[in-house]
């Protein structure tokens, strides 16, 4: 069935360091990834996005990479600031308009 | 622009009783729109979502109903709550498959 799995569920990193996340999706007809970012008590807002026709896309120290064949892709951030702390959410988007989002990864970053 | 709403912001129901939550979307027509539920410190389940007007596609069989009465209007509803149904519910919408989505505010929901 249609879904997306996202790992790791928690990750604290070293002020500075570089953070990874990672999703994997079912449906190869999956074109469109999203990644969100919410805040304690806030809606998740929009980080970066890719499309199926690219690889990779970067956003100043945001990046995401897409490997269509393995259907997984990835969130890169790097020199981690304090203001990076919180709770990010891949997506993928299915068949019939669906969006599904996988259950988050809580990022902490450490002094 | 684009603008979503949703309301109410926060609200404390006893259990067996109804809900309604409602969303709307301002400056654009005929949207995909979507419900989704996020649990205390969970993930975001997609509840229901629309594709047109009195298009509804359920996703979890449970105890809530969606309807959406005009074009870019979204109703969230329940004639009786359980404990079970307290979240953070979240309304959202997008031009089409493919399309950033965007988010409401979110209305929190306490069943005591």
């Amino acid at each position: 069935g249609e879904n997306v799995e996202q790992h790791p569920s928690t990750l604290s990193v070293q002020e500075g360091d570089s953070a990874v996340i990672k999703c994997t999706y079912s449906d190869s007809a999956s074109n469109y990834f999203p990644w969100y970012k919410q805040e304690l008590g806030k809606r998740p807002q929009l980080i970066i996005d890719i499309r199926s026709n690219v690889g990779e896309k970067k956003d100043q120290r945001i990046a995401v990479t897409l490997n269509k064949t393995a259907k997984h892709f990835s969130l890169h951030i790097t020199e981690t600031q304090p203001e990076d702390s919180a709770v990010y959410f891949c997506a993928a988007s299915y068949r019939d308009d669906k969006i599904i989002f996988g259950k988050g990864t809580r990022l902490h970053i450490l002094p | 622009s684009q603008t979503i709403h949703q309301w109410p912001a926060t609200l404390v129901q006893p259990v067996g009783s109804p809900l309604s939550l409602e969303c709307t979307v301002e400056g654009t027509s005929n949207p995909n729109l979507y419900w989704y539920r996020q649990a205390a410190g969970r993930g975001l389940q997609l509840l229901f979502y629309s594709v047109g007007i009195g298009q509804i596609s359920s996703e979890v069989p449970q105890n809530l109903s969606a309807s959406r009465p005009q074009d870019r209007q979204f109703i969230l509803s329940s004639k009786k709550l359980l404990l079970s149904d307290s979240g953070f519910y979240l309304c959202a919408w997008c031009t089409g498959s493919g399309n950033t989505i965007y988010f409401g505010e979110g209305s929190w929901l306490t069943v005591v």
